[in-house]
């Protein structure tokens, strides 16, 4: 089975403080993917990876940035973080192909980031 | 714009009967995927079902069921013999330019 592992479950930050939340998956999957998830929104894409030092702005990526140094850790960072970025945050990889169309993506357990 | 619309925030359903949950999209592209997905509170994003535009065929797993429904641009589950680890938040989502764009949720409870 796909493991997606978040590093933290739950995290309280202050504002303005430098937040990173790590994602690590362990099938060598060449997709990775953040999200967040507010009640009534649904999940909204951050941002996504396909490959080692690659990425793409998702749909609402201001305030965040990303880092993918290695192919199974996809890191999440709020360089200054506010009240408003209190969510939840979900890390997802899956498997490339010619697209991502058919290719499920596996979740982790999420992260409940919480902006004091 | 690429949307998806759960228009039921919340559903109930009593043991071992059916429900429906019901999903539209708005897309232009002819050949995409459509997913359900279930978040029960553990909170892992657990993929239930998924179905391929091209195929007529509606995509069933166990008790699990979709009425897709392309040209009116819907995507129902329907859940049979409802069972009380059913209980979760349900998303519908659709793969667009690479990327899954995901419906509001809507959750379900299943009563005793």
């Amino acid at each position: 089975d796909v493991k997606v592992t978040q590093s933290s479950r739950y995290l309280v930050k202050r504002t303005g403080e430098k937040v990173f939340l790590e994602c690590v998956q362990d099938m060598d999957h060449e997709n990775m993917f953040w999200y967040r998830q507010d009640p009534g929104l649904g999940l909204r894409l951050i941002y996504f990876s396909y490959d080692v030092k690659m990425k793409e702005k998702g749909d609402i990526p201001e305030g965040y940035s990303v880092s993918r140094e290695k192919k199974e850790r996809f890191s999440l960072i709020l360089e200054s973080a506010s009240t408003n970025q209190t969510s939840m945050y979900l890390c997802a990889s899956s498997l490339a192909r010619q697209s991502f169309s058919n290719q499920p993506q596996h979740f982790g357990d999420g992260t409940r980031l919480s902006i004091l | 714009a690429q949307t998806v619309t759960q228009s039921q925030p919340e559903m109930s359903v009593q043991e071992a009967e059916t429900v429906t949950l019901s999903c539209t999209y708005d897309t232009s592209e002819s050949d995409y995927y459509l997913f359900w997905y279930k978040q029960p509170p553990s909170r892992q994003m657990i993929l239930v079902i998924r179905q391929e535009a091209y195929k007529q065929q509606n995509a069933t797993e166990n008790r699990f069921s979709v009425n897709f429904q392309k040209a009116a641009k819907s995507f129902s589950l329907k859940i049979s013999d409802s069972q009380l680890g059913d209980a979760a938040m349900y998303f519908c989502a659709f793969i667009s330019a690479q990327k899954l764009v995901f419906g509001q949720g809507t959750r379900l409870t299943i009563n005793p």
